[in-house]
């Protein structure tokens, strides 16, 4: 299994209120992904990195920021957090630019 | 617009018999497709992928078939077992190097037994 960590693992935080979630790895990979899932939905990104100080935009982009200061750490801040940001969290790694992405345990996150 | 579909919601097979989910797509430019497996509570495991430039790839109970011509990909699982009760997700990339992966929503298998 690739050495990738979430943390937390679950979170209820209240409407406004800025949450930090923070991906690991061990395997100095260089692509760092983050992504929700929903019901119906399916998986969606949100944001990327392409090495360090180097992140895009995904799909789901609004109301999310990340940073990457180093290459074993992703992290993933709401600024003020939503009830439509209510969802479970995923981190994914990738060695190169194409191939196959390993993901975390997820963080379950929840808003009220 | 949707550009990886997956139209069954679940699918429900007995143990022992084949399973086969399948995955459409519309963008011509994917030219990588990935199947995960995704557990209650865990992250999705990667389970098994194909280039453009084969038909079939094998990996021992899984095998996945491309359909360029259709855009059309499907997954076999023989023979199937409960433990591959869980969700699947199909995905795609390429589209001239890019590093995302677009993907479907998902199949619910249920394997009884």
């Amino acid at each position: 299994d690739a050495g990738i960590t979430q943390s937390p693992r679950h979170k209820v935080t209240e409407t406004g209120t800025p949450v930090t979630l923070r991906c690991h790895q061990t395997e100095n990979h260089r692509y760092m992904y983050w992504y929700r899932q929903d019901p119906g939905h399916g998986l969606r990104l949100i944001h990327y990195s392409y090495g360090v100080k180097d992140t895009d935009k995904g799909e789901v982009s609004d109301g999310y920021s990340v940073s990457r200061s180093k290459t074993e750490d992703f992290l993933l801040t709401l600024e003020s957090a939503t009830s439509s940001q209510t969802s479970v969290y995923f981190c994914a790694i990738s060695r190169l630019r194409v191939e196959t992405q390993y993901f975390g345990p997820g963080t379950r996150l929840l808003v009220l | 617009d949707q550009q990886v579909k997956q139209n069954s919601p679940s699918l429900s097979v007995q143990e022992g018999r084949i399973s086969i989910l399948n995955c459409d797509y519309t963008n011509s430019m994917f030219d990588y497709f990935l199947w995960y497996k995704k557990y209650p509570a865990e992250g999705p495991t990667f389970l098994i992928s194909i280039s453009s430039i084969k038909d079939k790839n094998e990996d021992g109970r899984f095998t996945v078939f491309l359909n360029k011509s259709a855009k059309h990909l499907s997954l076999h699982i023989v023979p199937s077992q409960p433990g591959d009760s869980a969700v699947y997700f199909c995905a795609a990339t390429g589209q001239g190097g890019s590093e995302k992966l677009v993907f479907g929503k998902g199949t619910k298998l249920t394997v009884n037994p």
